[in-house]
């Protein structure tokens, strides 16, 4: 049973250039969630998509954008990059209001250098 | 605004000793506290506490959620090196399945 992918696991980028960043979810999940996870921080909540809608959004600029296509899957999507993007941005996926298992199951990451 | 804080941000402590790792939050639609461990890359699941004053436990782990006082904490006991790790605690919302978390207990094991 595949658990979360995500791709690439790395990428850099100048600044000012565009990204996209991939994921996967786990089989039998219908939402996908990012986050950015910034050097010693804790994951910060970007969005959240179900049935291909942004369901929810944290406090980030209109710079990230995202997607989820008809099969679930998703992509972050962050425009005119700064240094600051500079994180590992988590893919998570749940089955929206699931019971008493654990609601996110996590990718390992991309990581993102902005030079 | 919806918070969550950990404390202590970092902690050293020799093999064999018993830590625990505190979690306070305000949430204005809480239903669950969640605690995470993450080593390199992807967090780990650990607990999911939803009743106040249950203990949940987990070989040499346990957590405890106070909802009266809102807190948490998350205890290791007889603690091996691989337990080195970041120790995260998040909050689901009770709307949706949005998590927002704390920004982590770092935890190293010394041997």
């Amino acid at each position: 049973d595949a658990g979360v992918t995500q791709s690439p696991t790395h990428l850099i980028k100048t600044r000012g250039q565009q990204v996209t960043l991939r994921c996967s979810p786990k089989s039998g999940h219908d939402t996908v969630s990012w986050y950015q996870q910034a050097l010693g921080q804790g994951p910060q909540f970007i969005f959240q998509y179900y049935e291909e809608e942004e369901r929810q959004r944290g406090n980030f600029p209109d710079r990230f954008s995202g997607h989820q296509f008809p099969n679930y899957s998703s992509e972050l999507n962050v425009n005119a990059l700064l240094l600051g993007d500079s994180a590992l941005y988590l893919c998570a996926s749940s089955r929206l209001y699931q019971g008493n298992n654990s609601p996110l199951h996590f990718g390992n990451g991309t990581r993102l250098t902005v030079t | 605004e919806d918070k969550v804080v950990q404390s202590p941000l970092s902690l050293v402590v020799h093999e064999g000793d018993t830590v625990t790792l505190n979690c306070s939050y305000e949430v204005t639609n809480f239903r669950s506290l969640l605690w995470y461990k993450q080593e390199k890359k992807a967090p780990t699941f650990l607990f999911m506490l939803t009743s106040s004053g249950i203990e949940k436990k987990s070989g040499r782990l346990s957590s405890i959620l106070d909802k009266k006082e809102l807190f948490s904490i998350l205890n290791i006991t007889a603690t091996q090196t691989g337990d080195s790790a970041v120790y995260l605690c998040a909050f689901l919302e009770s709307r949706d399945d949005k998590i927002i978390f704390g920004k982590g207990t770092r935890l190293h094991i010394l041997p």
